[in-house]
C-alpha cells in the first residue's frame, strides 16, 4: 500500500520570502503521480502543480516549483516570492494513473502554511 | 466555472435521519467518481470509489450499510449517510476524474455536515 508523509504540521513565512514543505511517500510502482493541493480556508481543493513519476524534469507553475527525487521518494514543494493568499493547508497526494485500479488519492497528513506580511 | 458540482454545501439535522449528497460532473462524463471524508485540522481520506452501473468499492473500515453510494448516471454519484449519529459530523467532498488518465481531478466544493 502506498503511503504519504508531510513531516512539518505548521510552517510559516515571511511575504515575499521562499518556502519548502517536504513530503515523502513510499510505494513500489514504477508509474504514478505526485500532486500538491492547496486547501485555503473555504475548503476547496486546489490543483498547486503535478508531477509525472515518468519524468526527470521538475515541474514549475509561476512561483511553485518541485524537487522530485524519485530514487528518494522526496516530493518537495517550493514557493517563492509568498503571497498572503498563499496562506493555506497543503497536502501532497499520490495517484496511480489508469482507472479502475488507478484514480485514487492518497494524502499526506497536511501542512498548514501561514504567510505574515 | 465548476466542473463538479457538490450539494448541499451545508447541511444539519436530527440525530438518526438519513442525509444525500450529491457530486454531479458538469458537461463530461465521469464513470468513476472518488469520496473523500475530512474531520477539522485533517487529511482527506478516501471513502469509497463509486462506480456507474456497478457496485461502489470501499475502502477498508468504511461501512457500506452507513454510507451508501449509487451511481445511476454518467453525471451523477450520490452518498447517502444513514441514520446519521454525531460522530458522522464531517466535511466530505467527491472528486471525478477527467479521461481515463485520470487527468486532471475535478473537486467539487464539498458538504459540511452536523449531526445535532
Amino acid at each position: 500500500a502506498q503511503t504519504v508523509t508531510q513531516s512539518q504540521p505548521e510552517m510559516s513565512v515571511q511575504e515575499a520570502e521562499t518556502v519548502t514543505l517536504s513530503c515523502t511517500y513510499d510505494t513500489s510502482e514504477n508509474n504514478y503521480y505526485l500532486f500538491w493541493y492547496k486547501q485555503p480556508p473555504s475548503r476547496q481543493m486546489i490543483l498547486v502543480i503535478r508531477q509525472e513519476a515518468y519524468k526527470q524534469q521538475n515541474a514549475t507553475e509561476n512561483r511553485f516549483s518541485v524537487n522530485f527525487q524519485k530514487a528518494a521518494k522526496s516530493f518537495s514543494l517550493k514557493i517563492s516570492d509568498s503571497q498572503l493568499g498563499d496562506t493555506a493547508m497543503y497536502f501532497c497526494a499520490f495517484m496511480k494513473p489508469n482507472l479502475p485500479q488507478g484514480g485514487k488519492l492518497i494524502f499526506g497528513q497536511g501542512t498548514e502554511l501561514s504567510v505574515k506580511p | 466555472g465548476a466542473v463538479v458540482s457538490q450539494h448541499p454545501s451545508w447541511v444539519i439535522c436530527k440525530s438518526g435521519t438519513s442525509v444525500k449528497i450529491e457530486c454531479r460532473s458538469l458537461d463530461f462524463q465521469a464513470t468513476t467518481m472518488f469520496w473523500y471524508r475530512q474531520f477539522p485540522k485533517q487529511s482527506l481520506m478516501l471513502m469509497a470509489t463509486s462506480n456507474e452501473g456497478s457496485k461502489a468499492t470501499y475502502e477498508q473500515g468504511v461501512e457500506k450499510d452507513k454510507f451508501l453510494i449509487n451511481h445511476a448516471s454518467l453525471t451523477l454519484s450520490t452518498l447517502t449517510v444513514t441514520s446519521a449519529h454525531p460522530e458522522d459530523s464531517s466535511f466530505y467532498i467527491c472528486s471525478a476524474p477527467l479521461g481515463r488518465s485520470n487527468q486532471p481531478q475535478h473537486f467539487g466544493d464539498g458538504t459540511r455536515l452536523s449531526i445535532l
